[in-house]
């Protein structure tokens, strides 16, 4: 069975400072791996994926991820962040079978204040 | 493009009663959309896999005569909640499917925000 554990249930920090929320996740296979936010009350916003190639990826909004396969995390992180960052993330992971479902992690909140 | 859309946003509903809640891919076909619900501060539990043109798939533990599915189209699937009671007042958010050579992308729509009182 895959999984995926986010160890924070919140992250707090000053706007300006770099972030990083953590994720960790457990799949048989080589995985595709996903970062999503969600805004109150919103559906869910894709930000980045891994699936093959550089270990770190880009995605939107000046976030990033990096995908370490030896202590299987894939942390979100952003260099400097706004008090617009201020959401729900997700982390997600699905098998690279034509099958395969995401399963979610529990979600971490970001709180970023002047 | 990959637009989802859910309707209606928000619905309160007295117990006893059934709701409807589409689920629509504007720009794409999806042949398979997904069904989520989301408990306050938690994370998003798989309800059920629907197939366009045939029977949704269900999660073990989801009561597939409560949760009706249907997907009869390749833009639209819906969800009837029957007979519904206060406990299953939640947000649930649908999901299309769009495969992209080897792999597939997931999209998600806004949610819908059940209350039954």
């Amino acid at each position: 069975a895959q999984s995926v554990a986010q160890p924070e249930d919140q992250v707090n920090v000053a706007e300006g400072n770099p972030l990083t929320v953590k994720c960790t996740y457990s799949v048989s296979g080589n995985p595709y791996l996903f970062w999503y936010v969600q805004y109150p009350n919103r559906g869910l916003q894709f930000l980045l994926k891994y699936i093959t190639g550089d270990n770190l990826v880009k995605g939107s909004y000046g976030f990033e991820a990096e995908f370490n396969k030896s202590q299987t995390s894939f942390h979100l992180k952003k260099p400097s962040a706004l008090v617009s960052d201020s959401a729900l993330y997700f982390c997600a992971v699905r098998n690279t079978g034509t099958a395969s479902k995401l399963t979610f992690g529990t979600g971490t909140r970001l709180q970023v204040t002047l | 493009g990959a637009v989802v859309s859910q309707h209606p946003s928000r619905v309160i509903c007295k117990s006893g009663t059934s709701v409807k809640i589409e689920c629509r891919s504007l720009d794409f076909q999806a042949t398979t959309m997904f069904w989520y619900r989301q408990f306050p501060k938690q994370s998003l539990m798989l309800m059920a896999t629907s197939n366009e043109g045939s029977k949704a798939t269900y999660e073990q533990g989801v009561e597939k005569d409560k949760f009706l599915i249907n997907h009869a189209s390749l833009t639209l699937s819906t969800l009837t909640v029957t007979s519904a009671h206060p406990e299953d007042s939640s947000f649930y958010i649908c999901s299309a499917r769009v495969t992209r050579g080897i792999t597939y992308e997931q999209y998600f729509g806004p949610g819908t925000r059940l209350t039954v009182t």
